[in-house]
Formats: structure tokens, sequence, C-alpha cells
């Protein structure tokens, strides 16, 4: 069955520091990934996802994401940090090749300062 | 771009209410779904629709359910609402890619969420 870790639920950084909220997925099958980022009282908007045809993967805002098989990695990144980033950020990975459901991990709250 | 609407930002019940919550989506997708998102739970799915009338529980369904008469409406239900139940709630819609018959990578749209406190 495919499962979803992001590990840390809260990650700080200093504005213009490098941001890195990390993401492992298990799927028995190759896997589709998401990562989505919410911004206080909405709902969810897509930064980007693999689509198994480069491995690093660039989304909007600044952000990337590298898709790593043999560490069964999807860990999103961005260069510099911007106060306007702070939000919470969810991995996804499809439930399976014939469906469209999502597993979602449990988030990591993204807080930038100053 | 893909608009999905849910139909109140703020609910406040009572426990043993009957309670709906609408989303709509105006982009003529196939699929749509009702999420729960907890502190330190990520988002949980309770159910998802892939058709007209055609509904699958996701993993959390008990004490909903759903409806699905027009494709571009899915409305949560909370058949008696109870304390536990207090949560925000997010819909979402995604397309199926019909010349490929199977599904892609097509991502799931959100709606902003209602935010519901059961008293």
């Amino acid at each position: 069955a495919q499962s979803v870790t992001q590990l840390g639920s809260h990650v700080s950084v200093s504005e213009g520091a490098l941001v890195l909220l990390r993401c492992n997925y298990s799927s028995s099958v190759p896997p589709y990934l998401f990562w989505y980022v919410q911004y206080p009282n909405q709902g969810l908007q897509l930064l980007l996802k693999y689509t198994s045809a480069a491995t690093l993967v660039k989304g909007i805002n600044g952000f990337e994401a590298e898709f790593k098989k043999s560490e069964t990695s999807f860990h999103l990144t961005k260069p510099s940090a911007h106060m306007s980033d702070a939000a919470e950020y969810f991995c996804a990975v499809r439930q399976s090749y014939n469906t469209d459901k999502l597993i979602f991990g449990t988030g990591t709250r993204l807080q930038v300062f100053p | 771009d893909v608009k999905v609407t849910q139909s109140s930002r703020y609910l406040v019940k009572r426990t043993g209410e009957k309670v709906f919550l609408e989303c709509v989506q105006d982009m003529d997708h196939e699929n749509m779904f009702w999420y729960r998102q907890d502190p330190g739970l990520g988002l949980r799915l309770i159910y998802f629709s892939y058709d007209v009338k055609m509904k699958e529980k996701g993993d959390i369904p008990e004490g909903y359910s759903v409806s699905r008469e027009k494709k571009e409406r899915f409305s949560l239900i909370l058949e008696s609402a109870s304390t536990n139940q207090t949560s925000m709630y997010l819909c979402a819609s995604s397309a199926w890619e019909r010349y490929a018959e199977v599904y892609s990578n097509q991502p799931q749209h959100f709606g902003d969420g209602t935010r519901l406190s059961i008293l």
C-alpha cells in the first residue's frame, strides 16, 4: 500500500535561507507524487507534480523537488526563503495507478523569520 | 482556472442536527472528493465520486454520506452531527484523461474549505 511520511511537523528558517521540506513515500508501483501548499484560511494549491519525465521538477514560487527512487524521496526545496512562503506544505502520492485518490502526509508548517 | 467553490467558509451547528456542506466545480471534472483536515493528521478522505450518482467510501466515512445528482455538485451530509465532527472540510475535483482511459497525473483542485464547529 502507498504511504507518505513528512519528517518534521514544523520547520523554521530565516528569510533568505534554504528551505528543505522532506517527504518519503512508499509505493508498490511507479508513484505519482505531488506537493501542495496551504496558506492560512485557504484550501490547498498545487506547487508541483512528478510526471516521470524528469527527476527534478520545478514548481511555482521558486520551489522545486527532486525524485530519488533509490531513496524513495521527493523533498521540496527553495534556495532562498521569503516571508510569503510561510504556510503549511503537504506531500501526496496517488493511491494506485488506476485511481485518482491521493494519500497525504501529515503536513509541515514552515515559518520564516526576518 | 479551475474554480471549486464551497458554500460556506464558517459554519456553526448543534449536536444532532443534519448538516449539509455543498461544493461546486466549474471545469466539468469527473472526480470529486471530500476530505477533513485536522491538526497533526493531514487530510483524510471521507468520500469520493467518479461520476454522477456514483460514490466510494474513503478512509473515514462513518457518520457521513454524500450526494452527487449533477456532475458539478458534490454534497457532504452529516446525518446527525457530533462534536467529534468539528473540523475543516475540504472539497476537491480532478479530471480523468478520457483519451488515455487511465488516471494520469492530473492534480486535484481544492476549494477554500469550510470550518465546521459542532456545539
